[in-house]
């Protein structure tokens, strides 16, 4: 199947500082990325639809000025949390849409992000 | 909206056994249901898709699973579980319309004991 690269998959920060998180599809061209969430022994929540060239489309209750979110090219898609917050410390996992008229989803490895 | 509900938290089985995860969709028009697993630290790996077709559908490692219109359940099954099997099984919907967008049940958590 296709693959999704996510970098880094672990990171620890500060509290204030900014994260940037990269999803990059490797074998094909992903028109539509997805970001989720995904708190210790809890479902994936999706945080945000990113198309490329447009703006993301954020789910009810996702800030987007604080979950900044870019797709500018066809293979790469990026989450910036913004001067993260302990509570900010999570799991994050990127999906990218296959071609196919199906519309499988392919996941990347998920990065688990730490805000001390 | 559409949704999907996975009732059991955990599912124990001795490896050898036939395995079943449990699912029921709600949807408005068709489902596109989907089974994923997760190992610890890791995203998501695909194992299997309805979209129409055959109620029967084969996946990746063995699996299976079957669709059921008259119970809206898409449960997963495997003939003989391998202790290797053991990880974090997502059911998921497609969100409707245009959208590919997918909505995760609550997970279960497979355990093979050897």
């Amino acid at each position: 199947g296709a693959v999704v690269s996510q970098h880094p998959s672990r990171v620890i920060c500060k509290s204030g500082t900014s994260v940037k998180i990269e999803c990059r599809s490797l074998d094909f061209q992903a028109t539509t990325m997805f970001w989720y969430r995904q708190f210790p022994k809890q479902s994936l929540m999706l945080m945000a639809t990113s198309n490329e060239g447009s703006k993301a489309t954020y789910e009810q209750g996702v800030e987007k000025d604080k979950f900044l979110i870019n797709h500018a090219s066809l293979t790469l898609s990026t989450l910036t949390v913004t001067s993260a917050h302990p509570e900010d410390s999570s799991f994050y996992i990127c999906s990218a849409r296959g071609t196919g008229g199906t519309g499988e989803l392919f996941f990347g490895e998920g990065s688990r992000l730490t805000v001390l | 909206a559409q949704s999907v509900a996975q009732p059991e938290d955990q599912v124990n089985v001795a490896e050898g056994n036939p395995l079943t995860v449990k699912c029921t969709y709600s949807v408005s028009g068709n489902p596109y249901l989907f089974w994923y697993v997760q190992y610890p630290n890791r995203g998501l790996q695909f194992l299997l898709k309805y979209i129409t077709g055959d109620n029967l559908v084969k996946g990746s490692y063995g699996f299976e699973a079957e669709f059921n219109k008259s119970q809206t359940s898409f449960h997963l099954k495997k003939p003989s579980a391998l202790v290797s099997d053991s990880a974090l099984y997502f059911c998921a919907v497609r969100d409707g319309g245009s959208s590919y967008k997918l909505i995760f049940g609550s997970g279960t958590r497979l355990l093979v004991r050897p």
